[in-house]
């Protein structure tokens, strides 16, 4: 079974510019939780979809939003990117985000912020 | 507030040895609990995980150590292979309502010496 994909990779981008990240999980599992990871504040969980509807969100501004297709793959947007928002964007996907239900990662998007 | 916390920023062992890695949490919410391990520039990738029904899981070298009165688990890999050099971080989840997300620890990098 193909693990979790994200594209793109790598991206480079300027301050005041607007970013789309997407997420294929796994097959079947239909929970997609978003991370970014930076050095300072390590992994920190910025939203849950299921279903096509964001059920958690985390402590992070409106400039990060999200969404989910019918076919489970989402998508992440940030907007009026700052320095701070570079950082490692991971996805992981779950059957159901429940708990006792593990989340497997993607290999994440490294965004540079210029 | 740092829910949950890996004291040791690093660990060093000798191949063949056992390695034993730490995580304190404050959050009494907190239910299941899972092992990730990390390279640089890469998603974390599950090890291994436990509920707070039980004291402890097993899973071929690595084996999760749950001491909910003192919230405290630990992960104890043996024997520790050159392969296991990485970041480890232990993640919480609080069930409920609280679909998808996990919350991390600073990490610990492990470095396991021929």
């Amino acid at each position: 079974k193909a693990g979790v994909t994200q594209t793109p990779r790598y991206l480079i981008k300027t301050r005041g510019q607007q970013v789309t990240l997407s997420c294929s999980p796994i097959s079947g599992h239909r929970s997609v939780s978003w991370y970014q990871q930076t050095p300072g504040q390590g992994l920190q969980f910025l939203f849950e979809y299921f279903s096509e509807t964001q059920r958690n969100k985390g402590n992070f501004p409106g400039r990060f939003s999200g969404r989910q297709f019918s076919n489970s793959r989402s998508e992440m947007n940030v907007s009026t990117l700052e320095l701070g928002d570079s950082a490692l964007y991971l996805c992981a996907s779950s059957l159901f985000a429940r708990g006792g239900d593990t989340q497997y990662f993607g290999p994440g998007t490294r965004l540079t912020v210029l | 507030d740092q829910q949950v916390k890996q004291n040791s920023p690093s660990l060093s062992v000798q191949e063949g040895r056992i390695s034993i890695l730490n995580c304190d949490y404050t959050n009494s919410m907190f239910d299941y609990f899972l092992w990730y391990k990390k390279y640089p520039a890469e998603g974390p990738t599950f090890l291994i995980s436990i509920s707070s029904i039980k004291d402890k899981n097993e899973d071929g070298r690595f084996t999760v150590f749950l001491n909910k009165s003192a919230k405290h688990l630990s992960l104890h890999i043996v024997p520790s292979q050159p392969g296991d050099s990485a970041v480890y971080f232990c993640a919480a989840n609080a069930g409920g309502t609280s679909y998808g997300k996990l919350t991390f620890g600073q990490g610990t990098i492990l470095t396991v010496h021929p």
